[in-house]
């Protein structure tokens, strides 16, 4: 299972475009990419998924370059409700492989 | 999307006592689900993996007789912590894929375990 690196923890302003990028060099060929978004207490939950280029859903879009080492969620114009720890996982959807999480991204929007 | 849910998702014990946490898929069978622990401001843990009809099969470092996991249907897993003790205490966050598999897991609410 590739291993996944984020940064720690970001901080941004309500209002602004946040991304959040991901390494993950060992990525497989039937690897996709997928964030999850946590708040506390609370289990994850699905944001977006991608295998490559760029996927955009209602809450967040997903940016793959050609080499798929890295990828970058990017949400835009954040609230201070987004305030979350997120996380980057790559795993191939064919199979039902265990899925390990990283340390995430603890984002946290302030006012 | 597909739904899961736990229960109880609080649930305060005194040490020796066993504590059972259940897992249901609510809308879609869930022929495997997966079984994490989460300490305060820590990521996810994975525990095991409950395959239905079959043992579950641990990570390294997670003690199968303590944690007892049963997937007997395919909606439902269960968890038991036995003979808990407070070093126990933590959030257990249960999960699953959906048939068929697109990748995405959907989680339960998780539970909180506090052992006195």
């Amino acid at each position: 299972l590739a291993k996944t690196t984020q940064p720690i923890s970001m901080d941004s302003y309500e209002g602004q475009e946040v991304n959040i990028t991901c390494s993950h060099n060992n990525i497989a060929t039937n690897d996709y990419i997928t964030w999850y978004q946590q708040f506390p207490s609370q289990g994850p939950r699905f944001i977006i998924q991608g295998y490559k280029t760029k996927v955009t859903n209602e809450v967040a879009s997903l940016f793959i370059p050609a080499d798929r080492k890295s990828s970058t969620l990017s949400l835009p114009r954040v609230s201070l409700s987004d305030t979350a720890v997120y996380y980057c996982l790559v795993g191939d959807m064919d199979r039902d492989d265990k899925i390990i999480f990283g340390k995430g991204t603890r984002l946290h929007i302030l006012p | 999307g597909a739904v899961v849910s736990q229960h109880p998702s609080r649930v305060i014990c005194k040490s020796g006592t066993s504590v059972k946490i259940e897992c249901r898929s609510l809308d879609f069978q869930a022929t495997t689900m997966f079984w994490y622990r989460q300490f305060p401001k820590k990521s996810l843990m994975l525990m095991a993996t409950s395959n239905e009809g079959s043992k579950a099969t641990y990570e390294q470092g997670v003690e199968k007789d303590k944690f007892l996991i049963n997937h007997a249907s395919l909606t439902l897993s269960t968890l038991t912590v036995t003979s808990a003790h407070p070093e126990d205490s933590s959030f257990y966050i249960c999960s699953a894929t959906g048939t068929p598999n697109t990748g995405e897991l959907f989680f339960g609410e998780g539970s909180r375990l506090t052992v006195l």
